[in-house]
């Protein structure tokens, strides 16, 4: 099994709402990651969760809150969003490997518009 | 910090021909190169990769050569076919020492292979 899965696939909120995104795998990867992806650009590193610890936040607004439940669950919480914020949000993970970089495994994405 | 170059930013082809994506990055200390596979709606997915002791790898129809020295890398896709047509990027990392992948990525190139 070499999948990520995230739901949900679509997801349109209103500026008050609070919402989350859900990521799952189960292939024993230790690193998990959270990316923003606008139309026709890369993705943007957002978290990097190492061994369900925040290891990593790039400057991200305060308005997405990641959690990591355990070593197979990542979570996105939504509250507050503005419309610059409709983007496909993916999740990755990859093994954690000391002194190594492998490759990340990436998810389907997570369409959200914030209207 | 990393900072990778891709060119062109599309690409047209026609069914069969070869199609040749190209990436420099400036750290030299890079020593891990993915090429992801985007597809309309999709997540990532790597396709190759290649570390910087290897100066070549091949996957089929797939080819990535790395070239340390003047720090520039490029997938070869030879025979392509019109499912070949997506975006392709390019990516850069170096041992972050937390063991954690974290690639800078270029900005995509958009490959359309024609019937």
């Amino acid at each position: 099994d070499t999948e990520v899965t995230q739901t949900p696939k679509h997801l349109v909120m209103g500026m008050t709402n609070k919402k989350s995104l859900k990521c799952e795998q189960h292939m024993g990867h230790r690193a998990m990651y959270w990316y923003k992806q606008k139309a026709k650009k890369p993705p943007e590193l957002m978290f990097v969760y190492s061994y369900e610890k925040l290891s990593i936040n790039e400057s991200v607004p305060s308005r997405f809150s990641p959690e990591c439940p355990n070593s197979s669950l990542l979570n996105l919480h939504l509250h507050a969003l503005q419309p610059e914020d409709s983007a496909l949000y993916l999740c990755a993970s990859s093994q954690f490997t000391e002194g190594r970089d492998t490759e990340a495994f990436f998810g389907q994405g997570t369409r959200l518009t914030v209207v | 910090g990393e900072n990778v170059e891709q060119h062109p930013s599309t690409l047209s082809v026609q069914e069969g021909d070869s199609a040749v994506i190209k990436c420099t990055y400036s750290d030299s200390a890079s020593n891990y190169f993915p090429w992801y596979k985007q597809e309309l709606g999709k997540g990532p997915q790597l396709i190759i990769d290649i570390r910087s002791n290897v100066g070549e790898k091949k996957d089929q129809r797939i080819a990535v050569t790395l070239n340390k020295t003047a720090k520039h890398f490029s997938l070869h896709i030879t025979e392509t076919q019109p499912e070949d047509s997506a975006v392709y990027f390019c990516a850069a990392s170096r041992d972050q020492g937390g063991g954690s992948y974290i690639p800078t990525f270029g900005r995509g190139t958009s490959l359309i292979v024609h019937p």
